[in-house]
């Protein structure tokens, strides 16, 4: 089945610099990305919707200069979480889709974010 | 049995049981569901779908079940392996033919062997 890859797995960083994760889907076009936020115990919330070649829409409640999502191209996808702070610590996870139906949406493995 | 935790709902079953997983959605409108496996530290994996249009899908040893009337969603397990231990979440599209998925407080499921 199609692969959507997410870099890195895990980083931990210091309180007020940036992070960026990367989600590559390897072997399908991904005209559409989606990033996810997950608190422990918690659901998967959507955080933003990117098309490729234009500006991400953001759900509301999340900044938009705070989470910085960048979709060059139909097969990468970028999150930079700028002057990351603690409550910024969460499990980041991206999807991708193929052909923009739920039928083709494939997961990455996620990014766990630990802000010291 | 079932419990309430803190913010997710534990299902514990015996190696071999049948498992039943619930989940109330939201959106009348939504046309298409399905059901994810998450393992600890890692993203949602896709176990089986269904459309508005059916009320009952079977896979390999799963089985899930719409009630539109009530808005219920389940994913039945059968035969449940200790392997099957895992945060299981229900998703809801309430777009047709578009990818943006709502998706349900999820449920635990601990096997023992």
């Amino acid at each position: 089945g199609a692969v959507v890859s997410q870099h890195p797995s895990r980083v931990i960083c210091k309180s007020g610099t940036s992070v960026k994760i990367e989600c590559r889907s390897l072997d399908f076009q991904a005209t559409t990305m989606f990033w996810y936020r997950q608190f422990p115990k918690q659901s998967l919330m959507l955080m933003a919707t990117s098309n490729e070649g234009s500006k991400a829409t953001y759900e509301q409640g999340v900044e938009k200069d705070k989470f910085l999502i960048n979709h060059a191209s139909l097969t990468l996808s970028t999150l930079t979480v700028t002057s990351a702070h603690p409550e910024d610590s969460s499990f980041y996870i991206c999807s991708a889709s193929d052909q923009g139906v739920s039928e083709k949406l494939f997961f990455g493995s996620g990014t766990q974010l630990s802000v010291l | 049995g079932e419990s309430v935790g803190l913010h997710l709902p534990t299902l514990s079953v015996q190696e071999g049981d049948n498992s039943i997983i619930n989940c109330a959605y939201s959106n009348s409108a939504s046309d298409y569901f399905i059901w994810y496996k998450q393992e600890s530290g890692k993203g949602p994996q896709f176990i089986i779908d269904i459309r508005s249009n059916m009320d009952k899908r079977q896979g390999q040893r799963v089985t899930v079940l719409l009630n539109k009337t009530v808005k219920h969603l389940s994913l039945q397990i059968a035969a449940t392996q200790p392997g099957d231990s895992a945060v299981y979440f229900c998703a809801e599209n309430p777009n047709s033919g578009y990818s943006t998925l709502t998706f349900g407080k999820g449920t635990m499921l601990l096997v023992s062997p």
